[in-house]
């Protein structure tokens, strides 16, 4: 079965450092890979996506991902984040053969330090 | 845009009564649409696929006569949770799906969830 690990459950940060947060996948096939944030109170959002071309893909709010196929990752990262970017972060696949049926991280609480 | 609303966003009911949530996609039409449900600090997880016109499917360990679905038109579904009790109690979030002309992948747009609270 299709599965994603988010290894850090929480992370916490300064203003200005850089983020990475990882994420991994299990699944043999073509997928199609994301990252969400769920802001405080908010709904989920879509930060970037990738399902083809170039493996660094850029997303909004200054974050970015990189789909590495040999190790199964989509990690995400910020070179300088900010207070604002406090939120819950989801990874989430989709099978090309899964009808659309999107399968999510745990998700990693990022909260930053002012 | 791809907006999608929830009705209501919060709901307290007493044991063993219905609630009915609506999720509504409001500038485009959505022939498959998702609920999910995430218990606090946890991840959400997919509870049934909702396609417009025909039955749901439902994931395993999900009851279909618990929690019922409709997707009676292209922009809108509906989940009741019949004889709710509390441990129904959780934050249920729809998605629905775009089709992109450009490409053959369908992005999802999620709704802002309700949070059902069961005395």
């Amino acid at each position: 079965a299709q599965s994603v690990s988010q290894h850090n459950h929480h992370v916490i940060l300064s203003e200005a450092a850089s983020l990475e947060l990882g994420c991994n996948y299990s699944y043999g096939g073509t997928v199609n890979l994301f990252w969400y944030v769920q802001y405080p109170g908010q709904h989920l959002q879509l930060l970037l996506k990738y399902f083809s071309g170039d493996p660094l893909v850029k997303g909004i709010k200054g974050f970015e991902a990189e789909f590495i196929k040999s190790k199964f990752s989509f990690n995400l990262r910020k070179p300088s984040v900010q207070w604002s970017d406090t939120a819950e972060y989801f990874c989430a696949v989709i099978s090309r053969s899964s009808a659309s049926k999107i399968i999510f991280g745990s998700g990693t609480r990022l909260s930053i330090r002012p | 845009g791809a907006v999608v609303s929830q009705h209501p966003s919060w709901v307290i009911c007493k044991s063993g009564t219905s609630v009915k949530i609506e999720c509504r996609s409001l500038d485009f039409q959505a022939t498959t649409m998702f609920w999910y449900r995430q218990f606090p600090k946890q991840s959400l997880m997919l509870m049934a696929t909702s396609n417009e016109g025909s039955k749901a499917t439902y994931e395993q360990g999900v009851e279909k006569d618990k929690f019922l679905i409709n997707h009676a038109s292209l922009t809108l579904s509906t989940l009741t949770v019949t004889s709710a009790h509390p441990e129904d109690s959780s934050f249920y979030i729809c998605s629905a799906h775009k089709r992109e002309a450009s490409s053959s992948y369908n992005e999802q747009f999620f709704g802002p969830g309700t949070r059902l609270t069961v005395l």
